[in-house]
């Protein structure tokens, strides 16, 4: 049973292009969450995803920053026009339905976003 | 708002030195508290997941317990390769709401 996936595991942007980041969940899972993580930061929640719907975005920068995981296909994290600050590392995580009440999200290698 | 903070923010042990990583929290409801094991340039990875104060786990040379206000991983005999940064989490009890709160990292280095 393969794991979380994200691609591409580097991403290099010169300021105003766009970074698209993908995340294929665990075979079975249908809750995906993105989390940043900055140079010595912790992993900050960005955002909550049920097939199709967006359960909690709470933790998303207002502007520049979007995120979907259609019916079919990968989950994408979409960022317009990067800026340096948006340079990270950004972790996937997926849970089982039914379990999200109970944690257990298992983390994808993440994207390291480079921004130029 | 949530708080989750880890101490000490690094620690070096010799091999065999066993010691204790220290993770306090102050939420407003607790559904859960979790810990990771993460490699530089990689992933969280799962180790525990502790659900109410008493409760302990273990798993080969590591073992969390959890209180109402701190949760300790505590690493008997540790060896060379559980050099890592241990994370903790916690999840809290907001309806739909599943997201994981991270405390900043306790690097652990073990010299042979």
């Amino acid at each position: 049973n393969a794991g979380v996936m994200q691609n591409p595991r580097h991403l290099v942007r010169r300021r105003g292009q766009e970074a698209r980041l993908r995340c294929s969940p665990m075979k079975g899972h249908s809750h995906v969450y993105w989390y940043r993580q900055l140079p010595e930061e912790g992993l900050k929640f960005m955002v909550y995803l049920q097939k199709e719907n967006i359960i909690d975005e709470s933790g998303m920068p207002k502007e520049r920053f979007s995120a979907e995981f259609p019916k079919e296909g990968p989950s994408i994290l979409r960022i317009q026009q990067v800026v340096r600050g948006d340079s990270a590392a950004y972790f996937c995580a997926s849970s089982p339905p039914g379990r999200q009440g109970k944690g257990e999200q298992f983390f994808g290698p993440g994207t390291r976003l480079t921004v130029l | 708002e949530d708080q989750v903070t880890q101490s000490p923010e690094a620690l070096r042990l010799q091999e065999g030195e066993s010691s204790s990583l220290n993770c306090s929290y102050t939420v407003s409801g607790l559904r859960g508290l979790f810990w990771y094991r993460q490699d530089p340039g990689k992933g969280p990875e799962f180790l525990f997941t502790l659900y109410s104060a008493g409760e302990e786990k273990e798993k080969e040379r590591l073992k969390a317990t959890l209180t109402k206000k701190e949760s300790f991983l505590h690493i008997t005999a540790p060896k060379p390769e559980d050099s890592a940064t241990y994370l903790c989490a916690v999840q809290v009890i907001t309806g739909a709401n599943s997201k994981l709160t991270f405390g900043k990292g306790i690097t652990l280095s073990v010299r042979p």
